[in-house]
């Protein structure tokens, strides 16, 4: 089953504008990561937060973690071409022995 | 570092027909997962190792798939029968330690096409 649902589904902006894409999830966690997938590729990992922590950046990413809405956003500054991708939360939740729970991604288009 | 290694890339296959997946984890990464990436989703867990031994099997559909892990190293997954629905991405992926935090890394996947 899958946790985490990504909002919006598609994303469409131009170079050099931001990009925020929000996850909602229902359990507790422990910590809370975003992923990113280009077309055909494998996954990435992008950056990770703990359930402890509110805000986290990592070069042009910034995530907040809201566990008291269960919510997470990760916003990208001064977008690029090469930010085209689709991006996934993925949820460490209490109990689930260290596995990630994925949510069904949002589809980031930058356009040049 | 190398990174996690997975074959075929592509495998196209009639219904009914046996396939089988391999995967090297990054040398070290004592935890290995395979993952079922259906098209516009997100990755569903299928099966989890920890070392050679399994540590969470429950969404593998146990009538038609398998998988082991050899020496706790590389690992296979099979699919006997295969149906029209098993059409995916299968992920496998690896990590260190799934302690404090367990970022796990993931192979470039192998796309397969069941007809």
């Amino acid at each position: 089953s899958q946790q985490g649902e990504e909002d919006p589904q598609a994303l469409s902006i131009q170079e050099g504008e931001n990009a925020t894409m929000n996850c909602s999830y229902k359990t507790s966690i422990n910590n809370l990561q975003w992923y990113r997938q280009n077309s055909g590729r494998g996954l990435v990992h992008l950056i990770l937060i703990r359930s402890n922590e509110r805000e986290k950046h990592s070069g042009r990413l910034r995530v907040t973690l809201d566990t008291s809405k269960k919510s997470s956003s990760l916003l990208i500054t001064a977008s690029r071409a090469a930010d085209t991708a689709s991006y996934f939360c993925a949820t460490d939740d209490v109990g689930s022995a260290r596995q990630l729970t994925f949510g069904s991604g949002t589809q980031l288009t930058v356009l040049p | 570092e190398a990174g996690v290694a997975q074959s075929p890339r592509y495998k196209i296959i009639e219904k009914r027909q046996s396939v089988a997946f391999w995967c090297n984890p990054i040398s070290g990464h004592a935890t290995l997962y395979w993952y079922q990436q259906i098209l516009g989703q997100g990755p569903k867990l299928l099966i989890q190792f920890q070392n050679n031994g399994v540590v969470d099997d429950s969404q593998l559909p146990k009538d038609r798939f398998s998988a082991e892990r050899l020496k706790g190293v590389d690992s296979t997954l099979k699919i006997q029968p295969a149906k029209l629905e098993d059409s995916a991405v299968y992920l496998c992926a690896s990590s260190f330690n799934p302690g404090a935090y367990n970022e796990q890394f993931f192979g470039p996947g192998t796309r397969l096409t069941v007809l």
